[in-house]
């Protein structure tokens, strides 16, 4: 079943713009965790977010993650046409569980 | 370094033929693997995992198996493709249960 939703499914913006995408979910979580894919290529690990923190950062990215709400966002600051790519969420339910569950992404697209 | 490697990179298989995908992992012992299938625009749905040599657990009733035959290779098997096996699959790996890496992944068209 899908556990993590995106929104927007599609976002296009210009270079040098901030892009921000948002991923809601339904159970309690571990932690959280967005990944990047390049068309037609394997899923890149960007940054992880555990159920107890509520900010992290790294490089132009900046995730925050809002248990009450079971959510988290995406941003992406100061966008690169190498930015673009598809972006998905993915969750661990933790107790004992080794399944990520995976959104189903959101499209963006960094215009030169 | 750990690297993942899959292949073969895209396939082209008939309806009622078999498949067999590997997936073999370098620089790490012991680790998680996972069969993912991926459909068009589309999440990732996870087929199969394994936590050690000879240990499956499916997540889908489906056409598809996996074995485990060494510690760093994982293998997606069919003996029979359908239609609906079309799709991206991707194998991936981690140590201790957060960020998984992924391989390349195989393009498989079943026609």
């Amino acid at each position: 079943s899908q556990q993590g939703e995106e929104d927007p499914q599609a976002l296009s913006i210009q270079e040098g713009e901030n892009a921000t995408m948002n991923c809601s979910y339904k159970t309690s979580i571990n932690n959280l965790q967005w990944y990047r894919q390049n068309s037609g290529r394997g899923l890149v690990h960007l940054i992880l977010i555990r159920s107890n923190e509520r900010e992290k950062h790294s490089g132009r990215l900046r995730v925050t993650l809002d248990t009450s709400k079971k959510s988290s966002s995406l941003l992406i600051t100061a966008s690169r046409a190498a930015d673009t790519a598809s972006y998905f969420c993915a969750t661990d339910s933790g107790a004992g569980s080794y399944q990520l569950t995976f959104g189903k992404g959101t499209k963006l697209s960094v215009i030169p | 370094s750990q690297t993942i490697h899959q292949w073969p990179a895209t396939l082209v298989q008939p309806v009622g033929s078999p498949l067999s995908l590997e997936c073999t992992v370098e620089g790490t012992s012991n680790p998680n693997l996972y069969w993912y299938r991926q459909a068009a625009g589309r999440g990732l749905q996870l087929l199969f995992y394994s936590v050690g040599i000879g240990q499956i657990s499916s997540e889908v009733p489906q056409n598809l198996s996996a074995s485990r035959p060494q510690d760093r290779q994982f293998i997606l098997s069919s003996k029979k493709l359908l239609l609906s096996d079309s799709g991206f699959y991707l194998c991936a790996w981690n140590r201790f249960f957060d960020e998984q890496y992924f391989g390349p992944g195989t393009r498989l068209t079943v026609t």
